[in-house]
């Protein structure tokens, strides 16, 4: 099974709230990831981290923000959300070089902005 | 670049039927290239890796061909079962973005 946790795993919000998705992982992997995905579309890589005090934007990041204080947590924040944020986000992470089993995936979060 | 495109978007098969999804990749950087299935709801999850010196690797229903000379990957399912009903990627382990995918659906 994998050791990455999202929450919360639904969430259903109002416009121009603020709002944080949790990420954490137990298997003290250096690199970790934000994709955002909407349904039956490809997978879009929004937030990226090496490490502690590392984080790298994406392609679609220009409206929320990360942070990695800890190796094991990457919370994404949106400050204001609107509509159309509305999508799954999903958390992954790896080893160093990708590793031997490439990326292991969160279960996500399904976000709705009304 | 790093992206890895899918050469079909769709795939039906009968229950029973093999199943092969195929998968073209650009950054040939990677020491590894990963399977992963992705069912509906859920995060992708990893199936079967190849380290790029091999062409073949059969795991427990699937097999994975490498070729790398035009950069190619194929997935084989074999028998394949409503549970196999998913979208399927493949990556390299230095990649960070994903193509589409595959979406393979099984007919009972």
């Amino acid at each position: 099974e994998a050791d990455i946790y999202q929450t919360p795993r639904y969430l259903v919000i109002g416009t121009g709230k603020k709002i944080t998705l949790e990420c954490s992982q137990t298997m003290g992997h250096d690199k970790m990831y934000w994709y955002q995905q909407d349904p039956g579309m490809e997978l879009h890589l929004i937030h990226y981290s090496y490490g502690v005090n590392s984080t790298e934007k994406g392609d679609l990041s220009s409206e929320s923000t990360v942070s990695r204080i800890r190796t094991e947590h990457f919370p994404l924040t949106l400050e204001s959300a609107r509509p159309s944020h509305t999508s799954q986000y999903l958390c992954a992470s790896s080893e160093d070089r990708g590793g031997l089993h490439g990326y292991t995936f969160g279960s996500g979060t399904r976000l709705t902005v009304v | 670049g790093e992206s890895v495109g899918l050469h079909l978007p769709t795939l039906s098969v009968q229950e029973g039927d093999n199943s092969i999804i195929n998968c073209a990749y650009s950054n040939s950087a990677s020491d590894y290239f990963i399977w992963y299935k992705q069912e509906s709801g859920k995060g992708p999850q990893f199936i079967i890796d190849i380290r790029s010196n091999m062409d073949k690797r059969q795991g427990q229903r699937v097999t994975v061909l490498l070729n790398k000379t035009v950069k190619h990957l194929s997935l084989q399912i074999a028998a394949t079962q409503p549970g196999d009903s998913a979208v399927y990627f493949c990556a390299g382990n230095n990649d960070m973005r994903f193509g589409a995918g595959t979406r393979l659906t099984v007919k009972p």
